[in-house]
């Protein structure tokens, strides 16, 4: 069973447009996070939650809005696209804040 | 600021040969470190970590050396083999800000 999941793997949009990525963690973890990782391999953290409450938002652009609907589930939503957003996101949980993380396989976004 | 990094982008060895990854960090209240790998198409992936009372640790052909004087650590692979290829990530985990700081990777290719 794969413990921290993505979907979609390949995201490939028009700029101005609204997409959703979604990330599923089977691990009973307590804190789910985003990370852009750009064509550098730069890991950059987005956003971290904590029992479904956000605790870190890194500067992020509000077009960006993650969603926790519960512990298990960490969804990011992306408004206006734009071709900067090109990039790989990951998905990540831990059991507690900051501690090991396990990531998903990715999302490759590509806006055209 | 809190700082990570890596000494070399890239690194090339011949199979068989060791490997040895080095990183740098600035803060020196960090009490431990982690190593990720992340392989091609894939998501980073724990490999060890190690406390900061300790100045060495080992795992299956890994071996993570900390020196806290001069804030380094490093990452050794004995007997490198084409699978050890991937780019590896120093980590440094602060529970009290809820993330892990990355360094910025370093490539590893194994030649055959």
């Amino acid at each position: 069973d794969t413990a921290v999941s993505q979907t979609p793997k390949y995201l490939v949009t028009q700029m101005g447009n609204d997409k959703s990525i979604k990330c599923e963690q089977n691990l009973g973890h307590d804190t789910m996070y985003w990370y852009k990782q750009d064509s550098k391999k730069f890991l950059k953290i987005m956003f971290s939650y904590n029992n479904k409450e956000l605790i870190i938002n890194e500067t992020v652009p509000n077009r960006f809005s993650p969603k926790s609907p519960d512990k298990a589930h960490l969804n990011l939503h992306i408004n206006s696209l734009e071709l900067g957003d090109s990039a790989v996101y990951f998905c990540a949980s831990s059991q507690e804040l900051g501690k090991t993380q396990y990531f998903g396989p990715g999302t490759r976004l590509l806006v055209l | 600021g809190e700082s990570v990094g890596l000494h070399l982008p890239t690194l090339s060895v011949q199979e068989g040969d060791n490997s040895i990854i080095n990183c740098a960090y600035s803060n020196s209240a960090s009490d431990y470190f982690i190593w990720y790998k992340q392989e091609s198409g894939k998501g980073p992936q724990f490999i060890i970590d190690i406390r900061s009372n300790m100045d060495k640790r080992q795992g299956q052909r890994v071996t993570v050396l900390l020196n806290k004087t001069v804030k380094h650590l490093s990452l050794q692979i004995a007997a490198t083999q084409p699978g050890d290829s991937a780019v590896y990530f120093c980590a440094e985990p602060n529970t009290n800000a809820g993330k892990s700081t990355f360094g910025d990777g370093t490539t590893l290719t194994v030649k055959p």
